[in-house]
């Protein structure tokens, strides 16, 4: 089984609505990182999470660490068209490198 | 300062044939990663290295990929001979300068084989 599962899969929202995703780990959490990706290209770094209780802004989007849940949360507040794409979350469970979740495609009709 | 710069962006081959892939990571960072991620999947670790020496390679199928980072630069990632499910998404990643877990990715190399 994956040891950081994203909820859910697929997304598909009208423009202006909030949405939340969600990213679980299995394991202790030493950090979270949340990344958004274009089809087929890189990935842009968004937010990283080490704190319990954390919570970090950019512009319409807001994630949350929970450690007791070892979850993170990722909220977009009246989602525009430019944030389609896929949310992919990693975690660092201290062994020096990050695993990653299976991501989160995001869809906004205008 | 530059991002991390990747080539080719696409490479489309025919299974059994050979493919390589070059990073050129953001200067000064002595870590490079080269990931491969499957459409659908996350990123999947193939190697890390620090400087011009392997860290991590335990997931990199040795019998067909191989990498090397010459003067601790830039690196190659080369597959042979290519399979069908070699067809993914390689990215190439530099760690930030905090000292954490971030990293930045470069753009990617798509590949497809028939």
């Amino acid at each position: 089984s994956q040891e950081l599962e994203q909820s859910p899969q697929s997304l598909i929202v009208q423009e202006g609505k909030n949405l939340t995703i969600n990213c679980t780990s299995s394991k202790t959490l030493y950090g979270l990182y949340w990344y958004k990706q274009k089809y087929g290209e890189g990935l842009i770094f968004l937010m990283m999470l080490q704190k319990g209780g954390e919570e970090k802004s950019h512009e319409k989007i807001t994630a949350k660490l929970d450690e007791k849940k070892q979850q993170s949360s990722l909220h977009i507040t009246a989602s525009q068209p430019s944030h389609a794409g896929i949310y992919l979350c990693g975690a660092d469970l201290n062994n020096r490198k990050l695993i990653w979740g299976l991501g989160t495609s995001l869809a906004v009709n205008p | 300062e530059a991002g991390v710069a990747q080539s080719p962006r696409y490479k489309i081959i025919e299974k059994r044939q050979s493919v390589a892939f070059w990073c050129n990571p953001i200067s000064g960072h002595a870590t490079l990663y080269w990931y491969q991620q499957i459409l659908g999947q996350g990123p999947k670790l193939l190697i890390q290295f620090q400087n011009n020496g392997v860290v991590d390679d335990s997931q990199l199928p040795k019998d067909r990929f191989s990498a090397e980072r010459l003067k601790g630069v830039d690196s190659t990632l080369k597959i042979q001979p290519a399979k069908l499910e070699d067809s993914a998404v390689y990215l190439c990643a530099s760690p930030g300068l905090a000292g954490n877990n971030e990293q930045f990715f470069g753009p990617g190399t798509r590949l497809t084989v028939l």
